[in-house]
């Protein structure tokens, strides 16, 4: 079974743009959860996606945004980045909380 | 509001020795606790799963143990070696959210 995938591995943007993330979920997985993770820190939690709906949502601003396709894949946008917005970007994803979480190896953004 | 704590931040060891890392958290209504590794730079690996209802875990060298009532959990390696090196961080799942909160982590490393 793949695991979950992440797109781009590295990403440099200039503060004001725009970015999209992507996410595959591991196979037979419905949940899709994104976290920020700045350097020397735990992740925090942005939002999380079950079978296309928001079910769940950190403490974000309206600027970070997402979807959840049909396929259970996922997109992590965010708008008019900030200095602050450099991090790296986790996915994870889930069938049931009860088998816990698998995560990609993130997207390192790094704003300028 | 759920707090993850991990103490100490870093920890040295020489190769060999038996170690245990510490997690505690503030509120005991989770559904289950994770613990992961992560490389430098690298995205997240599960290493154990311990659901509310359990009192610990094993896998291989790795053991990890709950007690929900008291907030902690502990996670105990055997015979480290020099590739144990990495963060572990331990993350408690709640309902309310439907998200993972995660402790700063632990850096461990290995001196052979």
């Amino acid at each position: 079974e793949t695991g979950v995938t992440q797109s781009p591995t590295h990403l440099i943007k200039t503060r004001g743009q725009q970015v999209t993330l992507r996410c595959s979920s591991q196979s037979g997985h419905n949940t899709v959860s994104w976290y920020q993770q700045a350097l020397g820190q735990g992740p925090q939690f942005i939002f999380q996606y079950y079978r296309e709906e928001e079910n769940g949502r950190g403490n974000f601003p309206p600027r970070f945004s997402g979807l959840q396709f049909p396929n259970y894949s996922s997109e992590l946008n965010v708008n008019a980045l900030e200095l602050d917005d450099s991090a790296l970007y986790l996915c994870a994803s889930s069938f049931w909380i009860y088998y816990g979480y698998t995560f990609g190896s993130g997207t390192r953004l790094t704003v300028v | 509001k759920q707090e993850v704590t991990q103490i100490p931040a870093a920890l040295s060891v020489p190769e060999g020795e038996n170690l245990v890392l510490n997690c505690s958290f503030t509120d005991s209504a989770i559904y289950n606790l994770q613990w992961f590794r992560q490389d430098p730079g690298k995205g997240l690996t599960s290493l154990l799963l311990i659901q509310s209802s359990q009192r610990e875990q094993t896998s291989g060298r790795l053991n990890a143990s709950l007690d929900k009532s008291s907030g902690r959990s502990t996670l105990y390696i055997a015979a480290s070696q020099p590739g144990d090196s990495a963060t572990y961080l331990c993350a408690v799942f709640t309902g309310a959210n439907s998200k993972l909160t995660f402790g700063k982590g632990i850096t461990l490393s290995v001196r052979p």
